[in-house]
């Protein structure tokens, strides 16, 4: 247990439907990022939030929309997603630009789109 | 931040120490070296991290030579539940919008 849970842990989902993946941390962090890892790729950083504002959109594509109502909780919104954005959704919670800061992760969201 | 280098895969007797290298020459004086793992399908896991003194807590070592050009992560008693890719990242902290995952070692345990 990281301190930062992660719903659903599974999800499929048709390239028509909308859907949300949730993140929440009670870590005390102010900063919330989203990462995609699809297979056999390195974890690709998609959206850095800090003090609830975004800072980072890694150019990704508009079906993906991020949401953080608070610090302690973050959404990513999905629609009319591809099959190629099947993968394992991370997010990760920390100290924002805090020296000496680690991150910490949840177990994911495994999107399958069909 | 700077680039690491790592071996592509590593493999371990269990009982025994593991340690993972890493190599990052262009390591700037506030960076960090940071340790995660990530067993299959899962969340990357927090391990250790230092600036210039070598560090320990209960999961591992973390090793990092004089000139801060490279590290090792010594694990001291590998277990079968070690098996994971560990990636080795340097940053001036997590709060950086450019750190990035390499590819990782993959470690495999050996019964």
């Amino acid at each position: 247990e990281t301190g930062v849970t992660q719903t659903p842990r599974h999800l499929v989902m048709g390239m028509t439907n909308k859907k949300s993946l949730k993140c929440e941390q009670h870590l005390g962090h102010n900063a919330m990022y989203w990462y995609k890892q699809s297979a056999k790729k390195p974890l690709e950083l998609m959206f850095v939030y800090s003090l609830e504002e975004r800072v980072e959109n890694n150019s990704v594509p508009s079906r993906f929309s991020p949401e953080c109502p608070n610090s302690s909780h973050l959404f990513l919104h999905l629609h009319t997603l591809q099959p190629e954005d099947s993968a394992l959704y991370l997010c990760a919670s920390s100290q924002y630009r805090g020296s000496n800061t680690e991150a910490f992760f949840g177990q994911g969201t495994r999107l399958t789109v069909v | 931040d700077a680039k690491t280098t790592q071996p592509t895969s590593m493999d371990c007797a269990e009982g025994r120490a593991a340690n993972l290298p890493c190599n990052h020459s262009t390591i700037s004086g506030n960076e960090y070296v940071y340790w995660y793992r990530q067993i299959h399908s899962q969340g990357p896991q927090y391990i250790i991290h230092g600036l210039k003194n070598n560090e320990t807590n209960e999961m591992a070592s973390l090793i990092i030579t004089e000139d801060r050009k490279s590290s090792t992560l010594i694990l001291p008693h590998a277990t079968l539940r070690d098996t994971a890719v560990y990636y080795c990242i340097v940053s001036v902290n997590f709060g950086n919008e450019k750190l990035t995952f390499g590819t990782g070692t993959r470690l495999t345990i050996i019964p």
